[in-house]
């Protein structure tokens, strides 16, 4: 199985300032159709998980533009711009090359 | 709009099966994949299995394989999960998800399933 690490496992931001997510996989997701499986998903609070980015970089319908993905490989990162209360939840990077593994989420909340 | 919308919450006692349903709506339900996903209190997300509702071809998680049946019926647009030989650790909230280009981008509620004798 791959495995996906994220670091911090928990972060405080203050509301307006940037945070950064980190998720690590054990090898790279890559694929050869040229595209690379990583996914971000965001569970707040008492909810369900929502797809925030898809392939890397791709903001899913919906998503603020606040949020971006980047990375390639094995090292991959997820970053809110300017952090608002809404964003509080736990963050979760998932890959979908071989059969899907999760990160063992972020949890983020408001300073 | 796309919808999924799971069955209620179960309490089952060790040894036992669980049925969880997962009906679609808002979408063309044979294009598209359905997979399982499950949280225990407290814990992070587990992938446990995908089913194409095209063909009904499936993967699954190792750790589940054997006790672990996802089924498809497309004339009522319903996703099925048995999990069998329930175990105490096996209480979690089970979701199902819809998968396009192998994102999970809509889920289900979700469906607590609590084990216990």
């Amino acid at each position: 199985d791959i495995v996906m690490t994220q670091t911090p496992l928990s972060l405080s931001v203050t509301p307006g300032q940037p945070a950064s997510i980190s998720c690590k996989s054990s090898q790279t997701l890559l694929h050869g159709d040229g595209k690379t499986y990583l996914y971000w998903y965001l569970q707040r609070p008492g909810q369900t998980p929502q797809l925030l980015i898809y392939e890397v970089s791709t903001r899913f319908s919906g998503v603020p533009e606040r949020f971006s993905g980047s990375g390639s490989g094995t090292d991959f990162t997820l970053k809110i711009s300017r952090v608002e209360a809404e964003d509080v939840g736990v963050y979760y990077c998932m890959q979908t090359l071989q059969l899907p593994t999760f990160g063992q989420g972020t949890k983020v909340e408001i300073k | 709009q796309v919808q999924l919308v799971q069955s209620g919450a179960e309490v089952k006692k060790p040894g036992a099966s669980v049925k969880v349903s997962c009906k679609a709506s808002g979408y063309s339900f044979n294009n598209y994949g359905i997979s399982w996903v499950r949280q225990a209190p407290g814990q992070g997300l587990e992938w446990m299995g995908w089913i194409s509702a095209f063909n009904g071809n499936t993967n699954y998680a190792q750790k589940f394989q054997g006790r672990f049946t996802m089924t498809t019926d497309t004339s009522t647009t319903t996703a099925y999960m048995e999990l069998r030989s329930l175990r105490s650790d096996d209480t979690a909230v089970y979701y199902c998800a819809r998968v396009k280009r192998r994102a999970c981008d809509y889920w289900g509620q979700g469906t607590l399933v609590t084990v216990s004798s």
